[in-house]
This record gives C-alpha cells, sequence and structure tokens, in this order.
C-alpha cells in the first residue's frame, strides 16, 4: 500500500520567518495530496490540498507544490504567526472513496 | 466538520470487554472511514467503506470490527483483543467526485481501566 514519508516530526521557527515541511509517497497512482492541520484535543482540519495535474497552489501565506516525477510535495507557510503552531499532517490518496494514507505528522511551534 | 457526530467523547474500558464507538453522518457520503491516532504515529487506518454493507481492511484492523448496515452510520468495536486500545479515534467520511476532502468528526479518547 501507499507509505507516506514526512519530514521534519518537529520544527521550530520565528515569527515572521516561514517554514518547510517535507512529504514522500511510494504509489506513483496517487493523485491527491492535502494537508491538514490539527490543534491539540481537536479534529483535523484541511487547509490546502493539490491534485496531481497542478504543479503547485497558493492560499494566501500556505503554498503547497507537488514534483510528480520524484514523488514529493511540500508544504510552505510565509511570515508565520504564533497561531500557526500546531501539528501539520500531509497525506496522498489515489482516488475518491479511497482512504488518506497519512504522515506521521509535524509539530510547528513559532515563537514570538 | 458540521454533520459528522462521534460519540461518546469520552471511553473507559475494562479488561476483556469489548466497546463499541459510534459516528454518525448526514452528509450523505457514500466513504467512511475509521483512523487511530497516537502520540508521534499521524493517523492510521483501520476500517474504511466505500458503500453500505461493503468495508475494508485498513493497516492495523486486527482487533477491531465494523459493519455498515446503513449509510449514515459506521460504528467501531474495540474487542478484547485489542490489547493496546488507548488512543484517540478519528471518524470520517469523503463526498464522490469531484470533491475529496475528507470531514472528520471530533474524536473519541479510548482509555483501559
Amino acid at each position: 500500500g501507499e507509505n507516506v514519508e514526512q519530514h521534519p516530526s518537529t520544527l521550530s521557527v520565528q515569527e515572521g520567518d516561514s517554514a518547510v515541511i517535507k512529504c514522500t509517497y511510494s504509489d506513483s497512482a496517487s493523485n491527491y495530496f492535502p494537508w491538514y492541520k490539527q490543534e491539540l484535543g481537536k479534529r483535523p482540519q484541511l487547509i490546502i490540498d493539490i491534485r496531481s495535474n497542478v504543479g503547485e497552489k497558493k492560499d494566501q501565506r500556505i503554498a503547497v507544490t507537488l514534483n510528480k516525477t520524484a514523488k514529493h510535495f511540500s508544504l510552505h507557510i510565509t511570515e508565520t504567526q504564533p497561531e500557526d503552531s500546531a501539528v501539520y499532517f500531509c497525506a496522498a490518496s489515489t482516488g475518491p472513496g479511497y482512504a488518506l494514507n497519512f504522515g506521521k505528522g509535524t509539530s510547528l511551534l513559532v515563537t514570538p | 466538520d458540521g454533520g459528522i457526530t462521534q460519540s461518546p467523547k469520552y471511553l473507559f474500558r475494562k479488561e476483556g470487554q469489548n466497546v463499541t464507538l459510534s459516528c454518525e453522518q448526514n452528509l450523505n457520503h457514500d466513504a467512511m472511514y475509521w483512523y487511530r491516532q497516537d502520540p508521534g504515529q499521524g493517523l492510521r487506518l483501520i476500517y474504511y467503506s466505500q458503500i453500505v454493507n461493503d468495508f475494508q481492511k485498513g493497516d492495523i484492523a486486527e482487533g477491531y470490527s465494523v459493519s455498515r448496515e446503513k449509510k449514515e452510520s459506521f460504528p467501531l468495536t474495540v474487542t478484547s483483543a485489542q490489547k493496546n486500545p488507548t488512543a484517540f479515534y478519528l471518524c470520517a467520511s469523503r463526498p464522490p467526485n469531484p470533491g475529496e476532502k475528507l470531514f472528520f468528526g471530533s474524536g473519541t479518547q479510548l482509555s483501559v481501566l
């Protein structure tokens, strides 16, 4: 089955700096790559997603890039703020109805 | 997300006991999922169902069972065979094409007495 690797497991940045989280996947049939943010004790919330026919997608301070050849995708957060502190998960899926396979998460801490 | 409800929020299990976690959705989604979350382990797939009366094992199905008798409901039973059941359990549902976003319930924290 699909194996999703995520790095780093923890990341600490100063407010205003950028944060980058990277993921790799194993199944070349995967075509949907979402990123979720989870605050302590709460459910994961989708923050951005990308499909395999697109190389980059941006939403305000958040961007995701996808390299299908290398089978990796990355989350970029610019101008980080303390409220960005949370655990971030990447995931991959081969299509609707199929399961999302998640990475192990990155705990991001943004210090003022 | 609105429309998918998990209960109870907290659950305690005694040795040798089976317990059932409830998951109900009114989003008219065909696909439903159960994930287990442990600290530092991410979300691991237990079972999923793409349609009523059908379900598939995920990566860590041993010690768990599910049923999908109704589109709205996908209960998860943690059996006595699951020796380390303490975890946060998340139920999710997903619409068919074109949307692929996963909608999560608020989770159930299961602990062993």
